[in-house]
């Protein structure tokens, strides 16, 4: 009931397209869905997050779209930039669960 | 968010000796800080839960008297890695949580162990 399921394992787009990650929880209990940017030697640095009660929310050019009902949620990068290329991760947590746990992580390539 | 500050950021220690990392909180006071662990291409892996002024919760599988937590003030937990070995050899995070910010990520500890 811990797991987060991330994919896809790697993704490659071209400039100005769009990047869409996926991630699946089963634990009901988790109520923060975060996205992290990592590059490499560095620790991940979050991009943008969601609670339950919508079902949407955009910042820039991240979207996190999100479906409780099926127990899902995605990072939507529009027009992808190669300064975008970087390991993506989605993680779950929440005020009474207390730690996150994050999923697989996606290795995102944008070619310019 | 927070402010978060981490050191070293990358240190080379002998076999069977031991290696402190230290994680700060710079802008509030963090009771709970977490350690996290991340081998090359794979994902964050916590370790524990570091607790002010009481014993660290270990995740299961993780040594206690391996991977030694203090988190004796409101902005400093160390992680002291014991008699390493090479295959103690990761990539170490710490994170705070702040409310209303989320969590938020040291830069990272490199430990080689040769």
């Amino acid at each position: 009931q811990q797991q987060v399921k991330q994919s896809p394992q790697s993704l490659i787009v071209q400039k100005g397209g769009i990047s869409i990650i996926n991630c699946a929880y089963e634990n009901t209990a988790f109520d923060y869905f975060p996205w992290y940017q990592q590059f490499p030697g560095k620790g991940p640095a979050l991009l943008i997050a969601i609670r339950p009660d919508v079902s949407e929310k955009k910042e820039g050019r991240f979207t996190i779209s999100f479906n409780k009902s099926a127990k899902q949620f995605s990072l939507h990068i529009m027009d992808s930039q190669p300064g975008d290329s970087a390991t993506y991760f989605c993680a779950a947590g929440g005020t009474s669960y207390g730690k996150l746990t994050f999923g697989q992580g996606t290795i995102l390539t944008v070619h310019p | 968010g927070a402010v978060v500050s981490q050191h070293p950021s990358w240190v080379i220690c002998k076999s069977g000796t031991s290696v402190k990392i230290e994680c700060r909180s710079l802008d509030f006071q963090a009771t709970t800080m977490f350690w996290y662990r991340q081998f090359p291409k794979q994902s964050l892996m916590l370790m524990a839960t570091s607790n002010e002024g009481s014993k660290a919760t270990y995740e299961q599988g993780v040594e206690k008297d391996k991977f030694l937590i203090n988190h004796a003030s409101l902005t400093l937990s160390t992680l002291t890695v014991t008699s390493a070995h090479p295959e103690d050899s990761s990539f170490y995070i710490c994170s705070v949580h702040k409310r209303n910010y989320g969590y938020t990520f040291g830069s990272g500890t490199r430990l080689t162990v040769v």
